[in-house]
């Protein structure tokens, strides 16, 4: 099935920095959200993002939705070293009730 | 616990044997889904069920896999003839409707020798 595309594949930052992730898709979209995922098992939902709005915040994380550009991003700032994790976005493309997920960035914060 | 369970946590079977994995979903949660993620990868859809139908089946990669949910709630994906590529962890996911934000479960770690 198809998937949408996330860069970079692999971030490396210091505790403390700000980490950026982006996140582009095919089709038109009710909404796209944003997981995590430690050791590639449980998928911990983070963030919802409606393709009515542009811009949502929940504690460190922040994220955008250009539907225009088809594409997402998503943000954390002052890093902690339990960020570190797999970050994926997952979109309803093509209105359909499954979500398609992206490739993935993996994030490493070092202490 | 009210989440999403999955069992067992961890199968190993070899080449040619047939599988099953059970998901127990959220009470009350009319959607139910499965993926499948490969070593690296994203998780890859395979089916939803909304209530006990099929509502789509179109992520199956071949015949050998099957999916059934006969009561609505309980589901369980089964693999024939099983192949090593068909080692990967499969995750079930369950929702009020199929428009709400999934849950996720632990999911079952296949390996296929």
């Amino acid at each position: 099935s198809q998937q949408g595309e996330e860069d970079p594949q692999a971030l490396s930052i210091q505790e403390g920095e700000n980490a950026t992730m982006n996140c582009s898709y095919k089709t038109s979209i009710n909404n796209l959200q944003w997981y995590r995922q430690n050791s590639g098992r449980g998928l911990v939902h983070l963030i919802l993002i409606r393709s009515n709005e542009r811009e949502k915040h929940s504690g460190r994380l922040r994220v955008t939705l250009d539907t225009s550009k088809k594409s997402s991003s998503l943000l954390i700032t002052a890093s902690r070293a339990a960020d570190t994790a797999s970050y994926f976005c997952a979109t309803d493309e093509g209105n359909t009730d499954k979500l398609i997920f992206g490739t993935g960035t993996r994030l490493q914060v070092f202490p | 616990g009210a989440g999403v369970s999955q069992t067992p946590s961890n199968k190993v079977t070899e080449k040619g044997k047939y599988v099953e994995l059970r998901c127990d979903p959220i009470s009350g949660h009319t959607a139910l889904y499965w993926y499948r993620q490969s070593l690296g990868q994203g998780p890859e859809f395979l089916i939803y069920f909304q209530g006990t139908g099929a509502a789509d089946d179109s992520g199956l990669p071949n015949d050998r896999f099957f999916a059934v949910r006969p009561e609505g709630s309980v589901s369980t994906l089964k693999i024939q003839r099983t192949e090593r590529g068909d080692s990967a962890v499969y995750l079930c996911a369950s929702a009020t409707s199929g428009r709400s934000r999934p849950f996720f479960g632990p999911g079952t770690r296949l390996t296929v020798l």
